[in-house]
């Protein structure tokens, strides 16, 4: 089957760094992918990583380690616009859709 | 111009009624998707469908039927409605694997 793991709930200061991790287990591997989630908002889309290695976009960047069936979001000088949801995603059936974890809720706090 | 759009956006009705929720997609992408995501965020894929075709048919009761007339519409009919299904549901498109996008979502309360 498959899994994936994050922690529930992430708390962090305007202007910090804040990781978010995310272990999965899954049968066939077509890449993590990230996504960010507003209060009464839709999913939208931040970060692939198909390989090992870091993929940088703005403040944003992403990671992944293949080998260890982990992958990370790393969010640099935090603003209180970052206060979301934030979902890792591997996908499935050969990439053709994603199995998300159950998501991140990341506070950014003054 | 909205690139992935369903309507309603939010719908209230009475256990064992029938509703559909519809999805069109002006993107061009062979993939569309219906996701569920409960009241704890919980986001599941349902259905996805590749040019018109079924190819993901998740575990769903079959009081749930999609329909693809054509590539850029997948609409989402629900039969004999009942409280469990309150949840947002989200259509999606897809140009390519892994990277997904999402409708506005439809807030669906059964009560």
């Amino acid at each position: 089957g498959q899994s994936l793991e994050q922690p529930s709930e992430v708390t962090a200061v305007e202007g910090a760094i804040v990781q978010i991790n995310c272990t999965y287990q899954t049968s066939g591997f077509y890449g993590l992918s990230w996504y960010q989630q507003h209060d009464g908002g839709a999913p939208t889309f931040l970060s692939y990583n198909a390989l090992d290695g870091l993929e940088e976009t703005g403040r944003f960047s992403s990671f992944l380690s293949r080998s260890d069936s982990y992958g990370y979001l790393l969010l640099q000088e935090l603003q209180m616009k970052d206060s979301a949801s934030y979902f890792c995603a591997v996908g499935v059936n050969s990439g053709y859709a994603l199995n998300f974890g159950k998501g991140t809720s990341l506070l950014v706090t003054p | 111009d909205t690139a992935v759009s369903q309507t309603p956006k939010y719908l209230v009705t009475q256990m064992g009624n029938d509703k559909s929720i519809k999805c069109e997609q002006n993107l061009g992408h062979d993939t569309m998707y219906w996701y569920k995501q409960d009241s704890k965020k919980f986001l599941k894929i349902m259905f996805s469908y590749n040019n018109k075709e079924l190819i993901i048919n998740e575990t769903v009761p079959n009081r749930f039927s999609p329909k693809s007339p054509d590539k850029a519409h997948l609409n989402l009919h629900i039969n004999s409605l009942e409280l469990g299904d309150s949840a947002v549901y989200f259509c999606a498109s897809s140009p390519a694997k892994n990277t997904i996008y999402f409708g506005e979502g439809s807030w669906l309360t059964v009560v």
